[in-house]
């Protein structure tokens, strides 16, 4: 069954650098884009940066352009979010998630990593 | 990109029928049929409900239903049940160079 499995989640100071992964199985990876959500505690969920499936073309969400880049490796099943510059509103729950094969949903969510953004 | 509209909250009692709205423009909703929704329960990732506005995935009961008219779409939840009692959340594909928008999000009560 598909497995999305979030790590790198920790505590780190303002203005400082971090990066996720998310360990995909179940599925082949190289066929299906990739998305980060996140979700600040008590709060609504954002849609953070898509990946298509080979990795040439990346978006953001505006809020993080510049400071945050999404990766893949397909040869080792896995994503990433490398996340520069850190505020504390930045402070969320993390998710992995895959994009649907033939549509823009997205139909498999990972559990998430937490990223606490705090002096 | 602003997030869609949603109502914060909703409530009604066991088996009555509620109605969460998702409004945005026509840069997104209004645009396209991309509009999806899901289920969050307390403590839990969320859930795909409903893709291309009405579309259940495989597993979805039927009591949750789909529809748009300009730029709301919305989503229904016939024969309410205490185990519907979440936050639900909708998304679009949106025309801009941020190519994905959540809702504010709906928590539904069961009274």
């Amino acid at each position: 069954q598909v497995q999305l499995v979030e790590s790198g989640g920790r505590v780190v100071q303002p203005g400082g650098s971090l990066r996720l992964s998310c360990a995909a199985s179940g599925f082949t990876f190289s066929s299906f884009a990739m998305h980060w959500v996140r979700q600040p505690p008590g709060k609504g969920l954002e849609w953070v940066a898509v990946i298509t499936n080979t990795g040439n073309n990346q978006y953001y969400a505006d809020s993080v352009k510049g400071r945050f880049t999404i990766s893949r490796d397909n040869s080792k099943n896995t994503l990433f979010l490398e996340m520069n510059s850190l505020r504390t509103d930045d402070t969320a729950l993390f998710y992995c998630a895959r994009s649907a094969y033939a549509g823009y949903q997205i139909d498999y969510w990972g559990q998430g990593t937490l990223v606490t953004v705090s002096s | 990109q602003s997030a869609l509209t949603q109502p914060a909250s909703v409530s009604a009692s066991p088996g009555q029928s509620i109605t969460i709205s998702c409004t945005g423009s026509g840069s997104d909703v209004g645009g396209y049929n991309h509009v999806s929704w899901y289920q969050q329960e307390p403590g839990k990732a969320p859930k795909l409900l409903l893709f291309e506005v009405s579309n259940r995935p495989s597993g979805v009961s039927h009591r949750f239903s789909g529809s748009k008219s300009g730029n709301t779409a919305s989503l229904t939840i016939s024969g309410l049940q205490g185990g519907d009692e979440a936050d639900y959340y909708c998304s679009s594909y949106t025309i801009t160079d941020t190519p994905y928008v959540f809702g504010t999000g709906t928590k539904v009560t069961v009274l």
